[in-house]
């Protein structure tokens, strides 16, 4: 089945604890993305991934980090959680970006205390 | 000004009736538009997306596009309670997607 999993799926952590929220997909897309979504703002976009290796900041990066070393994973990291990050994560990937169906993982809820 | 705007709603229309959606961006250098449809508590599915003017048909669904007045729209007919959702407007700029707030659709029966 085509695919895209993020984990964990919730978290609760404190502020300064770094964090690592994975995400996979299975279809051999080359676009990848984060986003964050919280209420009033609708879904801003972290970073996003062109292909192994290539990254690039979206609208709202500051605080946050990604890799690309393979081409069906793209970890979100935050070296250094705060509290304006809690927020629900969304990650997606289509095989490029103009006029592909992107593929959205189930979301994570992360609260930082 | 955000770059991709959208009515917050929400808008509530009757079972059977036309639902107009609406969304401006202000980058002229955007290429494509998406609209995706988000129920509560899930993700953002793909309805459909549009780069040329003009309109474009998928079943009960109508995109708009018109890129002299920076507008696009997405037209449900017939509408039906399943509709009732959040729905965003996205733009293409480079690489990324700025996506609109989101407008809040209720297909009342």
């Amino acid at each position: 089945e085509a695919q895209v999993t993020q984990n964990p799926r919730y978290l609760i952590t404190v502020t300064g604890k770094k964090l690592t929220v994975t995400c996979s997909q299975n279809m051999n897309h080359e676009y990848m993305s984060w986003y964050r979504q919280d209420p009033g703002l609708g879904l801003r976009q972290i970073y996003y991934s062109m292909n192994v290796e290539v990254t690039d900041k979206g609208d709202v990066p500051e605080g946050y980090k990604v890799s690309r070393k393979e081409k069906r994973n793209f970890p979100l990291i935050l070296e250094s959680p705060s509290p304006n990050q809690t927020s629900l994560y969304f990650c997606a990937s289509s095989l490029s970006l103009a006029g592909d169906t992107q593929y959205f993982g189930p979301g994570t809820r992360l609260t930082v205390l | 000004q955000k770059e991709v705007e959208q009515n917050s709603g929400p808008l509530s229309v009757p079972e059977g009736a036309i639902a107009s959606l609406n969304c401006t961006y202000s980058d002229r250098g955007s290429q494509s538009f998406f609209w995706y449809r988000q129920y509560s508590g899930k993700s953002p599915e793909l309805i459909m997306f549009i780069y040329s003017n003009g309109d474009k048909e998928d079943g009960r669904f109508t995109a708009q596009l018109n890129k002299a007045s920076q507008y696009v729209s997405l037209l449900i007919r017939d509408s039906q309670p399943s509709d009732s959702a959040t729905y965003l407007c996205a733009a293409h700029q480079g690489g990324k997607l700025i996506f609109g707030q989101g407008t809040e659709l209720s297909v009342k029966p």
